[in-house]
């Protein structure tokens, strides 16, 4: 059974373009949580998804990020118009549960 | 955002010995997460914890749910080097378990 798996696990971008994480979570699990963390810091929850809907997005920047959990497919999450405060590490978590939580490598974000 | 107290911050130690951390919330959590994050990897879970006063083990590693619910300990016997790495506790807030309030963090250095 594979892990959860990100990608890609680097992407960089210039500000003002559009960035496009890609999670698949473990195989079974139909809970996604995305979180974001900078360097020395611990992770913050930015949104929690079930398929087709999102759950809780308390932790979602109300401006230029959306996330997405389609019936087919990973999930998605989205950074439009990217600055360079958004350069960090974005990680997915998957679980069969709303507990337990599975995480994949992350991607790393950096913003010219 | 709220957050769990986790101490302390660094431990450098010699190969051998054996590490103690702990974290502690103002608030009731109903579960008890213990992670550890390897440099550019995302965490992996290593203990999970379901009931106050609960004592777990995992080969080396052995955490505890505190009888107040409001903090946990994780134990590290005989380290190795392979222990390098960052521990964090994260847990559900009591009444919402949808998404992990996390600590900072415990940075481990393990010197061979």
């Amino acid at each position: 059974n594979a892990g959860v798996m990100q990608n890609p696990r680097h992407l960089v971008r210039r500000r003002g373009q559009e960035a496009r994480l890609r999670c698949s979570p473990m195989k079974g699990h139909s809970h996604v949580y995305w979180y974001r963390q900078l360097p020395e810091e611990g992770l913050k929850f930015m949104v929690y998804l079930q398929k087709e809907n999102i759950i809780d997005e308390s932790g979602m920047p109300k401006e230029r990020f959306s996330a997405e959990f389609p019936k087919e497919g990973p999930s998605i999450l989205r950074i439009q118009q990217v600055v360079r405060g958004d350069s960090a590490a974005y990680f997915c978590a998957s679980s069969p549960m709303a507990n337990e939580q599975f995480f994949g490598p992350g991607t790393r974000l950096t913003v010219l | 955002g709220q957050q769990l107290n986790q101490s302390p911050q660094s431990m450098f130690i010699q190969e051998g010995e054996d590490v103690s951390m702990n974290c502690t919330s103002s608030s009731i959590f109903n579960t008890w997460l213990w992670y550890k994050q390897d440099p550019g990897e995302g965490p992996v879970l290593l203990i999970a914890l379901y009931k106050a006063g609960e004592l777990t083990s995992n080969g080396r590693l052995t955490a505890q749910f505190g009888i107040t619910r409001k903090d946990s300990f994780l134990n590290i016997s005989a380290s190795i080097p392979s222990d390098v790495g960052i521990y964090f506790c994260a847990g559900p807030l009591a009444g919402n378990n949808r998404k992990l309030i996390w600590g900072l963090g415990t940075s481990l250095a393990v010197n061979p």
